[in-house]
């Protein structure tokens, strides 16, 4: 059973074109993450929600907008894409919401990797 | 220059030895995350520690709040350990920084 599920695994599109990458989990987790990993391997987060609530928008450009329709889906739709665009996408949820307890682990997605041409 | 810092950024060893990745930071935190980056991608939470020391299996990671220093050791290691290892910070509410990971490769 996959707990953390990201589609599609590998994307490969143009300059401009607009895309979507889905994440869902079914651990029952509070919270959902989006993380980016760029060619160093360097992780940064990216999004966070919290039962459908953002509550961390990191400095992402605004053509990267987060949708989540339930607690178990986080999407990530991104407009007008760039070559600087192209990295690994990652997904991840935790148990908690607001105040992380210190047993609580993360759980990520096998990532999604981007590759804008 | 990174919140949060690795060393080595890459290691090598030999099967058997006993390894240690550390990890310091620069800012205040809630809790430490120690990630395990596996050569396919996949990225696994190995530990979440606030103070003192946790244990699974082979792995060892200790917390030293006031030094701002964590490390991550590996006893008997095997080349099923190669992998990337990455710390991560907590601060305020969900925010995780990350360090820049450590390239482990242990030969048999």
């Amino acid at each position: 059973d996959t707990a953390v599920s990201q589609t599609p695994k590998y994307l490969v599109t143009q300059m401009g074109n607009d895309k979507s990458i889905k994440c869902e989990q079914n651990l029952g987790h509070d919270t959902m993450y989006w993380y980016k990993q760029d060619s160093k391997k360097f992780l940064k987060i990216m999004f966070s929600y919290n039962n459908k609530e953002l509550i961390i928008n990191e400095t992402v450009p605004n053509r990267f907008s987060p949708k989540s329709p339930d607690k178990a889906h986080l999407n990530l739709h991104i407009n007008s894409l760039e070559l600087g665009d192209s990295a690994v996408y990652f997904c991840a949820s935790s148990p908690r919401g607001r105040i992380p307890l210190y047993n609580s682990p993360l759980h990520f997605g096998n990532g999604t990797r981007l590759t804008v041409t | 220059k990174n919140e949060v810092e690795q060393s080595p950024q890459n290691l090598t060893a030999q099967e058997g030895e006993f390894i240690t990745i550390n990890c310091s930071y620069s800012v205040g935190i809630s809790a430490l995350h120690w990630l395990q980056q596996h050569p396919g991608g996949g990225i696994v939470s190995l530990f979440m520690l606030s103070s003192g020391k946790k244990k699974h299996g082979r792995l060892i990671a200790t917390i030293n709040i006031q030094e701002k220093h964590s490390s991550l050791h590996i006893t008997a290691s095997h080349p099923r350990d190669s992998a990337v290892y990455i710390c991560a910070v907590i601060q305020g509410g969900e925010k995780l920084t990350f360090g820049t990971g450590t390239r482990l490769t242990i030969i048999p």
